[in-house]
């Protein structure tokens, strides 16, 4: 089994950019694949990376994801930030034993 | 729209039991891997179960603390997907969200999710 871990939260001010972190914690992170989730207070979680580096249609060019191998982890930067981006943010991933993994989870917040 | 609509949330008491339903509308139901995804209050998403389709078996897989207590089944002709859940825990309630999920693992639609409440 494996485990998602990501900071509790991190803050910038508006127009700044931001960087969460999703460490694996054992197995290749590039393994399997990586999706990002938002969650706006009292809605349900929406896309915003998928497939580790992948953006669905209508979500921001300022949202890019990345993995990073030799930290065993994978990145949600947003650039630009606005304040419509305050949210809880998720990695996922998945294994064949493991199946379904969410992240710690994120708090954005803009100041 | 949203097209996965959850119901059959409400307030029941430990060791007693609850089936939730997801109707499913504007996605190809047949073709489509189903998950259980819940969140309890003021916490992180927490995986609960999957079902696969018809052609793929259809079999189940359970998050570890759910297993031998929830199950998972669907109905493809009313494009349903149940949650039975018997021998509910205080720590069972959540928002449970319905939601599709592709071969790469990727959660694409979401429901809005119905609230379970497990209390004396």
């Amino acid at each position: 089994n494996f485990m998602l871990t990501q900071p509790h939260s991190v803050s910038e001010s508006p127009g700044k950019t931001v960087t969460i972190s999703c460490t694996r914690s054992s197995g290749s992170i590039a393994s399997s694949y990586v999706q990002w989730y938002q969650q706006r207070p009292d809605s349900a979680p929406t896309t915003v990376i998928y497939e580790a580096s992948q953006r669905p249609s209508g979500v921001p060019d300022r949202f890019s994801g990345s993995i990073d191998r030799s930290s065993n982890s994978a990145s949600l930067t947003i650039a630009g930030l606005k304040t419509e981006d305050e949210a809880d943010y998720y990695c996922q991933s998945y294994d064949d034993t493991t199946l379904f993994v969410f992240g710690t989870g994120t708090k954005v917040t803009v100041l | 729209e949203v097209p996965l609509a959850e119901s059959g949330g409400g307030l029941v008491k430990p060791g007693g039991s609850l089936r939730l339903s997801c109707a499913a509308s504007g996605i190809t139901f047949n073709n489509a891997w189903l998950t259980w995804v819940r969140q309890a209050p003021g916490k992180g998403l927490e995986w609960v179960g999957r079902i696969k389709t018809k052609t793929a078996g259809g079999t189940t897989d359970y998050a570890a603390p759910v297993t031998n207590r929830f199950t998972i089944s669907r109905d493809d002709s009313k494009h349903t997907l149940y949650l039975q859940m018997n021998n509910l825990k205080t720590e069972d309630t959540a928002l449970y969200y319905c939601t599709t999920v592709n071969w790469k693992g990727h959660f694409d639609y979401w429901g809005q999710g119905t609230l379970v409440t497990v209390s004396s």
